[in-house]
């Protein structure tokens, strides 16, 4: 069984300031790894996703995210947070290995950016 | 190039009665999946479909849980009786492949109340 933990709730940063969304996963195979991003009244965007390679994959609004296998985490980075960068995220794993090719998304984190 | 659309956006029923949501996904795309995130918890995986057929349904709750897609374009998703624990945001997502990312749908929020 595959699983994602999102230990943060919310995660307040000031803007301009570094931020860190954490998760960590759980697979029997290889990982594909997802972050996406829910605004308010809006659908899910992806974000990045990780699936072989470089461990730090590079993503939209100058968002980062770095593979960690030893760890078994994906945690996701910004150099400098913008207020608008504001929302809900949610951290997915995909077992490769998996024929059923479901998402199992963490609970997701709550980033509050303060001017 | 339209994206995924649900309908409604919002659903407020009393509980016993009938929903059905829609989901129009991107044209083209083989893989349907429906998830739901209830109460403020994680998104769960409710079924995929690939084309009209059910590739795996094993996330949904229960037989008052009915997904169609008649001619493998637009989903479906009924709920009869609805429940108050039913309530919750519905997600839609679409894919080319099975490998690569989902893109999904604004939601609709069901409330039973």
């Amino acid at each position: 069984a595959q699983s994602v933990a999102q230990p943060e709730d919310q995660v307040n940063v000031a803007e301009g300031n570094p931020l860190t969304v954490k998760c960590t996963y759980s697979v029997s195979g290889n990982p594909y790894l997802f972050w996406y991003v829910q605004y308010p009244n809006r659908g899910l965007q992806f974000l990045l996703k990780y699936i072989t390679g470089d461990n730090l994959v590079k993503g939209s609004y100058g968002f980062e995210a770095e593979f960690n296998k030893s760890q078994t985490s994906f945690h996701l980075k910004k150099p400098s947070a913008l207020v608008s960068d504001s929302a809900l995220y949610f951290c997915a794993v995909r077992d490769n290995n998996n024929a059923g090719n479901m998402l199992t998304f963490g609970g997701g984190t709550r980033l509050m950016v303060k001017p | 190039e339209a994206g995924v659309t649900q309908f409604p956006s919002h659903s407020v029923i009393e509980k016993g009665q009938t929903v059905t949501l829609r989901c129009d996904p991107i044209s083209g795309h083989d893989n349907l999946y429906w998830y739901r995130r209830v109460m403020g918890k994680e998104i769960k995986f409710l079924l995929h479909f690939v084309k009209e057929s059910k590739q795996d349904e094993s996330g949904m709750p229960n037989n008052r849980f009915l997904a169609e897609r008649t001619g493998g374009t637009y989903s479906t998703l009924k709920v009869q009786p609805a429940e108050l624990e039913d309530s919750g945001v519905y997600f839609c997502a679409s894919s080319q492949t099975r490998t690569e990312r989902a893109f999904f749908g604004q939601g609709t929020r069901l409330t039973v109340v």
